[in-house]
């Protein structure tokens, strides 16, 4: 059983189309996160959810739209995609308050924008 | 705000050779510190993690120890083998937040 399942694990588009990506986890965590790995594997965190609720929102394009329909569920929506956008997105959960426990990640989506 | 620094890559080495992976880390309080491993094509993996100074982590042969003193967290292993090669990022929570703050990764290669 995966913990933590993203769909699809690759992802081509061209620009300007819009796409999404899906997260599950199945461990009973409160918290869910969107990270981004560029080229040169540097991991950023864009967003986390705590029970629904929306809990941490980096500085990232408002093109980025999460949505978690319940805890266990946190979906990432990408409007107008440019070549920028281009990386590896990975999801991830922990309990809530609980980064101090260590995350379990997904095993991540490439999307490549051409 | 709070960092992590990691020695560049890529590491190379030969089977059974001793791994040192150097981290430091700027933070208020006292964070937990981490280790994630990252082999191709897969996600990252908790490697081992350390809450308080003085804390020492190990798991698979990896050890580190949190060194309040030092702000450090260096990542060692005794004898590497060619399974081990990977992306290893250090990390760091400060206490009750949502967030891991990641090192930049060090590429580990190691060759028969």
């Amino acid at each position: 059983d995966t913990a933590v399942s993203q769909t699809p694990k690759y992802l081509v588009t061209q620009m300007g189309n819009d796409k999404s990506i899906k997260c599950e986890q199945n461990l009973g965590h409160d918290t869910m996160y969107w990270y981004k790995q560029d080229s040169k594997k540097f991991l950023k965190i864009m967003f986390s959810y705590n029970n629904k609720e929306l809990i941490i929102n980096e500085t990232v394009p408002n093109r980025f739209s999460p949505k978690s329909p319940d805890k266990a569920h946190l979906n990432l929506h990408i409007n107008s995609l440019e070549l920028g956008d281009s990386a590896v997105y990975f999801c991830a959960s922990s309990p809530w308050r609980g980064a101090d426990y260590g995350y379990t990640f997904g095993s991540g989506t490439r999307l490549t924008v051409v | 705000g709070d960092s992590v620094t990691q020695m560049e890559g890529p590491v190379t080495l030969s089977e059974e050779a001793f791994l040192t992976i150097n981290c430091t880390y700027t933070a208020t309080g006292y964070p937990s510190l981490f280790w994630y491993v990252q082999y191709p094509g897969e996600g990252l993996q908790l490697l081992l993690k350390a809450t308080k100074a003085d804390d020492k982590g190990s798991n698979k042969g990896f050890e580190a120890t949190y060194r309040k003193e030092t702000t450090s967290f260096h990542l060692e292993k005794g004898s590497v083998q060619v399974s081990d090669s990977a992306v290893y990022f250090c990390a760091l929570s400060g206490r009750n937040t949502d967030k891991l703050i990641f090192g930049t990764g060090t590429r580990l290669q190691v060759f028969p």
